[in-house]
């Protein structure tokens, strides 16, 4: 079946240094490829999205790019800051006859220190 | 910008007792799901609803749970005889269409005592 893996986490970094959580997939077809934020207490919020391969999805300064070869959709974010302090979480989407439902990684809990 | 409402945000119940949770989705979205994450776990799809049926369900989703629209506002998740296992977060979710994107609540954290 469809799975996401992420990187182990946590995360620690301080403010203005780069960014990369590893994303890798498994999926029959060719998914959707999403990365989701959830800050304390509140909900799944979705970061950016990529709906075919070589694709490149961007908000608020984060990245990432599809890629097929590699089954990978690594997120990179060039300079954090502490606001970036969230839980990440990298999803799939197969389109298939009965649905549309995302399968997501572990989650990635970043922190930024000042 | 148009959000998912759930209520309540944090419910407290005894095992064996039913339990529903309340979802506004967005007014035009025709799509709805039910996700749960239970602690330190990955978020786990329990169950899409479109056109007034299941289109897709998880095995999560047995004869315990079940989802209801019953007023072409609120979405509705039913657990009939809570489990402790059923402690959880639970997220509703919308989308316009099977291919867009979704919305998220800011979920229901149930915990079964």
């Amino acid at each position: 079946g469809d799975s996401v893996t992420q990187m182990e986490g946590p995360v620690t970094l301080s403010e203005e240094a780069f960014l990369t959580i590893n994303c890798t997939y498994t999926a029959t077809g060719y998914p959707s490829l999403f990365w989701y934020v959830q800050y304390p207490g509140e909900g799944l919020q979705l970061l950016l999205k990529a709906t075919k391969a070589d694709d490149k999805g961007s908000n608020k300064g984060f990245e990432a790019t599809y890629r097929k070869e590699t089954t990978s959709f690594h997120l990179e974010k060039g300079s954090v800051q502490v606001s970036d302090s969230a839980v990440y979480f990298c999803a799939l989407r197969a389109i298939g006859t009965s649905g549309s439902r995302l399968t997501f990684g572990e989650g990635t809990q970043l922190t930024v220190n000042p | 910008e148009p959000e998912v409402t759930q209520t309540p945000s944090h419910q407290v119940t005894q095992m064996g007792q039913e339990v529903i949770l309340r979802c506004v989705p967005i007014s035009n979205h025709l799509y709805f799901y039910w996700y749960r994450q239970i602690l330190g776990q990955k978020v786990e799809f329990l169950v899409s609803f479109y056109n007034n049926e299941i289109s897709e369900k998880s095995e999560i989703f047995d004869d315990q749970f079940s989802v209801e629209r019953p007023d072409g506002s609120n979405f509705t998740l039913k657990i009939r005889s809570t489990k402790l296992e059923d402690s959880a977060m639970y997220f509703c979710a919308s989308s316009e269409g099977a291919g867009g994107g979704y919305t998220f609540g800011s979920g229901t954290r149930l915990t079964v005592v």
